[in-house]
């Protein structure tokens, strides 16, 4: 499964709204429980990729509110809702839904 | 604590072997399937290996199936990538990575969240 992602770098005022999208090549919702397996991950220079949301919405403990993800099928969203300064790093989506899993190319995100 | 901690990376020629260990502490090690993912130096994710509870099976990814061997030593809660036949094209930061779930595997691969990640161990294959 291919996974594309837009933009590839997104410049942003702090408190403004960020908005990355991914699109898989097919369908990674498992109809058996009406689960997307789709999750997103933040990697900031220097730093190993922390996993935010799973399950296309179900945001990891401790990860701000601040942070959403949508979307089912094909297409999904990683929503932050006020840019902060610690934000700033390269998102990956990712696809768990069939083997090889794969990423996203990410998503670099700056603060304008 | 959850911490896990990659070592073993270094430079190496091509053709070359390397054998990479990642230390775990603060879960039950044999509970998990656990992953290595790769990042080239300035490109994105690849996953690379993954091995279910157990050692039970093994999955990987086309560009190192033939030459990595993943595996386990519950006994020790160490994960290993045993890396043969480098080309430059393996230079990458190599990451542990901690499934999220309990049972993540099937008779047809493992689909891991990854839970938490080391800090990443830098091979380098170069002449």
């Amino acid at each position: 499964i291919v996974m594309t992602q837009s933009p590839d770098s997104l410049a942003l005022s702090l408190g403004e709204r960020a908005t990355i999208n991914c699109k898989s090549s097919q369908s990674v919702l498992y109809s058996s429980n009406n689960k997307n397996y789709l999750a997103w991950y933040q990697q900031k220079p220097g730093q190993p990729p922390k996993l935010l949301i799973y399950w296309a919405s179900t945001r990891e403990s401790g990860v701000p509110d601040r942070f959403s993800g949508s979307g089912s099928g094909t297409d999904f969203t990683l929503t932050i809702s006020s840019l902060q300064a610690e934000d700033v790093a390269v998102y990956y989506c990712q696809q768990y839904y069939s083997n090889p899993i794969t990423f996203g190319q990410g998503t670099r995100l700056e603060i304008k | 604590e959850v911490q896990l901690l990659e070592s073993g990376g270094g430079l190496v020629q091509p053709g070359g072997s390397l054998r990479l260990s990642c230390g775990v502490s603060g879960f039950t090690f044999s509970n998990y399937a656990m992953n290595w993912v790769r990042q080239a130096p300035g490109k994105g994710l690849e996953w690379v290996s993954v091995i279910s509870v157990s050692g039970g099976a093994t999955y990987y990814a086309d560009s190192v199936k033939g030459r990595f061997t993943i595996s386990r030593d519950d006994s020790k809660n160490t994960l290993y990538l045993q890396m043969n036949s480098l080309r430059a094209e393996d230079t990458a930061v190599y990451y542990c990575a901690k499934d999220q779930r309990v049972s993540s595997c099937n008779n047809a691969g493992c689909y891991s969240i990854f839970e938490y990640w080391g800090q990443g161990t830098l091979v380098t294959v170069s002449s």
